[in-house]
Formats: C-alpha cells, structure tokens, sequence
C-alpha cells in the first residue's frame, strides 16, 4: 500500500529490556502517529511527531520515548518494557490531499513482553 | 474530552443479511472516519463525512452523518464473508486540533457462511 511500513511485525521481549520500533515511510508526509491497540480500548495514541525532531505526547505516552531525526522514519521506544505494555502497536502517516485528511496504517507490530 | 462508543462490541450476522453499526460522540463531530481491520493486519480506510447529513457508499457499505454531527452509522447490505473483521470509528479532535485522532473501541463483525 502507502509506502508505510513497520518493523519487526512480531516480537517476544522481556521485562526490564528497551526495544525498539521502527515506522517507515517513502512520502515524505510531515504527521507521523504511534498507537496502540487494545481489547476494548480502540488505538491509543501514544505520541506523534509533524515534523523532523518535532514530537509530542499523546495520551499514555509514560514508559515510552520517540524519536525522528528524518522524515521517513519514525523510531518508538519502550525504555524498559513492562508486561502492560504488551500491545499490537500501530504507525499511521496523515495526509492531506485537497483538505480531506486520510491516515494511512502500517501492518502492526506484535509485542509480547515476558 | 470527547468520547466515541460504538455499538455493538460484536456482531455475528449470517452471510447476506444487513447489518448496522454506529458510533456516538460525547461532542459535535468535526470530522467521522471509518477504518476495517482483518485480524493481523493493519487498518484500511472506508470512508471520511464531514458535513451533517452527509452520506457516502462503497460497494455495499454506506456510512452517515446525523444532521447534530454526534453520530455515525455504518450499513452494510447483503454481508458477505469477506466483510469480516473489526470496524473502527475515529474523529477529529474538537478543538480544532489536526494532530490527533479519537477512537472507538471498535466493533467486531462475524459473518456466519
């Protein structure tokens, strides 16, 4: 699709260790979004950023940082992973074609933390 | 802060049938979108109303607007397998803000063969 992509799709991590995620894109949109998803809470959104080393919290941002030191790619990282924070986690990029805004998502990635 | 609910949580329909889901506000709607995901993958844009009344169809879905912007509705007709999967309702933050999206929780649709 969209030139959005997520990586790793799947990972098992353990308590106390950092990970990383990765979100790519290849359109150069300037708004980049990390969320996660949970049974019977929707996304979440966990920061964002709308431009290059231009980020900020979203609503249950503690325990994660951000990073976007370039356009395509957006870094989320859990500092010291907890077994809450066991998740599917999402990337989106908005776009904005002739003022109707349209998010584009990744595929997902699975993180399980024992 | 606004809220969306959506109704049901889950919804098993045998194929064929129509079905309807919506979604709530707590606020006037600025902007109602409507996503679908399958299990595992991420989220495929349906359809984005604005305007109150508004009302916007692909294949056999068919999303609206309510003319007080606090609801939306999403009709499928003559359901078929490959409808299957979660629906997700998002809205634009009500003050005006274009950084963030609001969620449902989502609905969860079965089609029985």
């Amino acid at each position: 699709d969209a030139g959005i992509t997520q990586s790793p799709r799947h990972k098992v991590t353990e308590t106390g260790t950092p990970v990383t995620l990765r979100c790519h894109q290849t359109e150069n949109h300037r708004y980049m979004y990390w969320y996660r998803q949970d049974p019977g809470h929707g996304l979440r959104l966990i920061h964002y950023s709308y431009g290059v080393k231009d980020t900020d919290k979203g609503e249950v941002s503690d325990g994660y940082s951000v990073s976007r030191s370039k356009t395509e790619d957006f870094l989320l990282t859990l500092e010291s992973a907890t077994s809450s924070q066991t998740s599917v986690y999402f990337c989106a990029i908005r776009k904005q074609p002739e003022q109707i805004f349209d998010y584009t998502f990744g595929s997902g990635t699975r993180l399980t933390v024992v | 802060s606004q809220e969306l609910e959506q109704s049901p949580q889950s919804l098993i329909v045998q194929e064929g049938k129509n079905l309807t889901i919506n979604c709530t506000s707590s606020k006037t709607l600025y902007g109602l979108y409507w996503y679908k995901q399958k299990y595992g993958e991420g989220l495929i844009f349906l359809m984005m109303l604005q305007k109150g009344g508004e009302e916007k169809s692909h294949e056999k879905i068919t999303a609206k607007l309510d003319e007080k912007k606090q609801q939306s509705s999403l009709h499928i007709t003559a359901s078929q397998p490959s409808h299957a999967g979660i629906y997700l309702c998002g809205a634009d933050s009500p003050d005006g803000s274009n950084y963030q999206l609001i969620w449902g929780a989502g609905t969860k649709l079965i089609i029985k063969p």
